[in-house]
C-alpha cells in the first residue's frame, strides 16, 4: 500500500522556539494532504488542507500564522509550529489523498508527538 | 455538513468472542465510509472501506463491516477477537468534497 513518512516521530523543545514536522508521500503523488492535531483519548481534529502549489486551507480556529503549511511539491507537505508554546504540546498527523484517488481514502504519517517545554 | 457518530467510547469484549464496533453516518449524496485503527502513539492504519458494491466489506486482520444504508451504518465487525485487536477504531466518512470526517474513537479493549 501506499507509504507516507512521517519526521520526526517525537520532538521537545524549549517554549518559543520553532518545530517543522514533514510529511512525505514516498512511493506516490499526493495533490492533497491534511494535517491533524489530536489530543489524548480523542479523535482527529482537521487542522488545514494543503494543495501542491497552492496556499492551504485552514479550519476556523485554527491560527495561519501560528501552523505554518507549505506544500511545495507532489511529496512534501510541511507544517511548522511557530513560537510554540506548551498549550500546543500535541500529537501531529499528517495524511495523503493520492492523485487520483477521488474515493476519499487517506493514507497516514505514523504522526509526531510534540512537547513544548 | 457531513458527520459520523460511534456511540460507544469503549467496548469490551472477550478473546475469542465476536466483536461490533458501531458507527452511523450523515452525509448528502453517496456515503465512502472507511474504518481505521490507531495503535497508541502511532498514526492511523487504513481498515477498509465502502464505496459502492455489496454491503458486506471484509478488510485487513479479519475486520468486515455492514453498509445499511436505511440504517445510515458502518458497524465494524470482527467473529473471534484477538488481544492484539485492542487499539482505537476511526469511522469516517466523505461526501461530495472528499474531506473525510472522522468519528471520536472507539477504544477497543480484549480481554485474554
Amino acid at each position: 500500500g501506499a507509504v507516507v513518512s512521517q519526521h520526526p516521530s517525537r520532538v521537545i523543545c524549549k517554549s518559543g522556539t520553532s518545530v517543522k514536522i514533514e510529511c512525505r508521500s514516498l512511493d506516490f503523488q499526493a495533490t492533497t494532504m491534511f494535517w491533524y492535531r489530536q489530543f489524548p483519548k480523542q479523535s482527529l481534529m482537521l487542522m488545514a488542507t494543503s494543495n501542491e502549489g497552492s496556499k492551504a486551507t485552514y479550519e476556523q480556529g485554527v491560527e495561519k500564522d501560528k501552523f505554518l503549511i507549505n506544500h511545495a511539491s507532489l511529496t512534501l507537505s510541511t507544517l511548522t509550529v511557530t513560537s510554540a508554546h506548551p498549550e500546543d504540546s500535541s500529537f501531529y498527523i499528517c495524511s495523503a489523498k493520492s492523485r487520483g484517488g477521488d474515493t476519499g481514502e487517506l493514507f497516514f504519517g505514523e504522526g509526531s508527538r510534540l512537547t513544548v517545554l | 455538513a457531513q458527520s459520523v457518530a460511534q456511540p460507544e467510547d469503549q467496548v469490551n469484549v472477550a478473546e475469542g468472542n465476536p466483536l461490533t464496533v458501531k458507527c452511523t453516518y450523515s452525509v448528502s449524496g453517496n456515503p465512502y465510509l472507511f474504518w481505521y485503527v490507531q495503535y497508541p502513539n502511532r498514526g492511523l492504519q487504513f481498515l477498509l472501506k465502502y464505496i459502492t458494491g455489496d454491503n458486506l466489506v471484509k478488510g485487513s486482520y479479519g475486520f468486515e463491516a455492514e453498509f445499511n444504508k436505511s440504517q445510515t451504518s458502518f458497524h465494524l465487525k470482527k467473529p473471534s477477537a484477538l488481544v492484539s485487536d485492542s487499539a482505537l477504531y476511526f469511522c469516517a466518512v466523505t461526501g461530495g468534497s472528499y474531506i473525510p470526517t472522522f468519528g471520536r474513537g472507539t477504544s477497543l479493549i480484549v480481554h485474554p
